[in-house]
């Protein structure tokens, strides 16, 4: 596996049902991101982790809990969603570098449909 | 006024021409700047970086970076119907995070 990899790469799921979203980044990085990205809006920013450490929460509601136990797994759990959450959930890693904005990597993301 | 802005379009241009694409910050501390292309239904893949005020140059493409003016800008030479997609500029916000602008979407007609 190279780059960043995502699981799974479609999911549909009740409204009552709990799930989770993996990101696997395979380049050595330290930082990993969680973007949603719904039809015709930009990226938004949900989560960031530097070194394991989350160090944003872009007032994303409960229903969206991240877990990263280490700098190459991120996962993202999903309980009791809104139709509204249905979108594109992109992962992505980047390398820290202080003083200057990383390049960031993108997985291919999954495709979430919520009934 | 938002971070990044980026002309939505959509930008039409016909098969061989120069597609030029803008993107305005707002942060005149921002040292980095990124260009992605994002086809539908795919991520976004990162295409060129710039650091320094001027040009960079990479095949067919060439970023031109602006500080002063706060602007940065992508041309695409030579344009192919396989540029079609959504071309996002990327600036660290001021959390130092990316901040994407809405992106704009490219069609190069045959």
């Amino acid at each position: 596996e190279t780059g960043v990899t995502q699981t799974p790469r479609h999911l549909v799921m009740g409204m009552t049902n709990k799930k989770s979203l993996k990101c696997e980044q395979h380049l050595g990085h330290n930082a990993m991101y969680w973007y949603k990205q719904s039809a015709k809006k930009p990226l938004e920013l949900m989560f960031v982790y530097n070194f394991k450490e989350q160090t944003e929460n872009n007032s994303v509601p409960s229903r969206f809990s991240p877990e990263c136990p280490n700098s190459s797994h991120l996962f993202l759990h999903l309980h009791t969603l809104q139709p509204e959450d249905s979108a594109l959930y992109l992962c992505a890693s980047s390398q820290v570098i202080a003083g200057v904005g990383e390049t960031q990597y993108f997985g291919p993301g999954t495709r979430l449909l919520v009934l | 006024q938002k971070e990044v802005e980026q002309n939505s379009g959509p930008l039409s241009v016909p098969e061989g021409a120069i597609a030029s694409l803008n993107c305005t910050y707002s942060d005149r501390g921002s040292q980095s700047f990124f260009w992605y292309r994002q086809y539908s239904g795919k991520s976004p893949e990162l295409i060129m970086s710039i650091y320094s005020n001027g040009d960079k140059e990479d095949g067919r493409f060439t970023a031109q970076l602006n500080k002063a003016s706060q602007y940065v800008s992508l041309l695409i030479r030579d344009s192919q119907p396989s540029d079609s997609a959504t071309y996002l500029c990327a600036v660290p916000g001021s959390a130092r995070q990316l901040t994407f602008g809405s992106g704009t979407q490219l069609t190069v007609l045959p």
